[in-house]
């Protein structure tokens, strides 16, 4: 079957740094993203990999290793703004996208 | 504004009544998917339009579920004889469709509450 794991909940202080994971097993890949949700808004695109490596765009960067079916996001400079939930996203063989369950960023000042 | 629109916003029912939300999107973008989402999980694919054909429906959508883009725009989604377990926040997304792979950009959602 075709699963994205991510941790449920990551609290942070304002300021700070943290890195959310993101694990894949999709049949086939052609792409992952990372969208932002605040509750009860629709999601925004934050990022976009296919090749490995990082993407650093302000203080938002994703990586991607597409052999060990991973992933991360990594938020700098924490602002209260930035509590979220954070969702990551796979386009499949079949181009299905196919969507983790996200993840709850609680910004603590 | 030219994002995606979606209505209503909310809507409560009773159980049984149908409903139908309608969404725009983005006037050049060709790609349009519902999708499903509930509290705490990440969306659950429904369908896709290419212009106006449906390519894709997901086999969890009962017979209950259909949408339409009768012109290749907006697109409307209707559910018959609703039940309890049909509320959830349903998001339309849009895309420009010139890859298979392009950036979703999605309407603020229609929030259905069945009583």
């Amino acid at each position: 079957g075709q699963n994205i794991d991510q941790p449920t909940e990551m609290t942070a202080t304002e300021g700070a740094i943290v890195q959310i994971n993101c694990t894949y097993q999709t049949s086939g890949f052609n792409g992952l993203f990372w969208y932002q949700q605040h509750a009860g808004e629709a999601p925004t695109f934050l990022s976009y990999n296919v090749l490995d490596g990082l993407e650093e765009k302000g203080r938002f960067s994703s990586f991607l290793s597409r052999s060990k079916g991973y992933s991360y996001l990594l938020l700098k400079e924490l602002q209260m703004k930035d509590s979220a939930s954070y969702l990551c996203a796979v386009w499949d063989s079949n181009y299905q996208l196919i969507w983790g369950a996200g993840t709850k960023l609680i910004i603590k000042p | 504004d030219t994002g995606v629109s979606q209505n209503p916003r909310h809507k409560i029912t009773k159980r049984g009544q149908n409903v139908t939300f309608r969404c725009d999107p983005i006037s050049e973008h060709n790609r349009l998917y519902w999708y499903r989402q509930t509290l705490g999980q990440g969306p659950e694919f429904l369908t896709y339009f290419q212009n106006e054909a449906q390519l894709e429906k997901s086999r969890l959508l009962s017979d209950r579920f259909s949408a339409e883009r009768p012109k290749g725009s907006f697109s409307t989604l209707e559910i018959q004889r609703t039940e309890q377990g049909d509320s959830a926040m349903y998001l339309c997304a849009s895309s420009l469709g010139t890859t298979d792979t392009g950036e979703l950009f999605f309407g603020e959602g229609s929030r259905l509450t069945v009583l």
